[in-house]
């Protein structure tokens, strides 16, 4: 089955600086890629997704860039805020059923 | 306008005991999902249900019956709680079944004494 593994499992930044985390997936035939945010206390909210068509996808700060013959996919955040802290989850897909990263708990100083 | 609500928020029991979680969303979708959270903050599927019928049962003890009245209601009972069972519980919904981003609730903190 699917094995996703995601790092860092934490991250500081100083708040403007850029974060980055890394996602790796073992099915080749996974094609749907999402990014969520968890902040405490809440559900996981979705920010972000890309389909194995596409290589990069942006929205305003959040970028996501996908690597299909690696197997890697990555979520960039750039000029940080300090409610960007939160622990955010890449998740991978090739029909009905998310598998789960790990997990980042990304902390931005102000 | 919460889209995906869960009632209880918070659920502290005993050992033993059988307890039930609610789960409705207003966003029209025709799938709904249960995940399991545990202490270390990993999410994982434990049942998917597409206009009523299930479709993932993913190696959950037969302690944990899943229940869906209507395509907007994916109700979650646990019988014979046990310690392990200590977690968040998390409800959400999609449009489709394949594919197709989910919506979560804010989840249903479940304590066993």
């Amino acid at each position: 089955g699917e094995n996703v593994e995601q790092h860092p499992s934490t991250l500081s930044v100083q708040e403007g600086d850029s974060a980055v985390i890394k996602c790796t997936y073992s099915d080749s035939a996974s094609n749907y890629f999402p990014w969520y945010k968890q902040e405490l206390g809440k559900g996981p909210q979705l920010i972000i997704d890309i389909r194995s068509n596409v290589g990069e996808k942006k929205d305003q700060r959040i970028a996501v860039t996908l690597n299909k013959t690696a197997k890697h996919f990555s979520l960039h955040i750039t000029e940080t805020q300090p409610e960007d802290s939160a622990v955010y989850f890449c998740a991978a897909s090739k029909t009905d059923k998310l598998i789960f990263g790990t997990g980042t708990r990304l902390q931005v100083f102000p | 306008d919460t889209a995906v609500s869960q009632t209880p928020k918070y659920l502290v029991t005993q050992m033993g005991n059988d307890k039930s979680i609610k789960c409705e969303q207003n966003l029209g979708h025709d799938t709904m999902y249960w995940y399991k959270q545990d202490s270390k903050k990993f999410l994982k599927i434990m049942f998917s249900y597409n206009n009523k019928e299930l479709i993932i049962n993913e190696t959950v003890p037969n302690r944990f019956s899943p229940k869906s009245p209507d395509k907007a209601h994916l109700n979650l009972h646990i019988n014979s709680l046990e310690l392990g069972d200590s977690a968040v519980y998390f409800c959400a919904s999609s449009q489709e079944m394949d594919n197709q981003p989910q919506h979560f609730g804010d989840g249903t903190r479940l304590s066993i004494l």
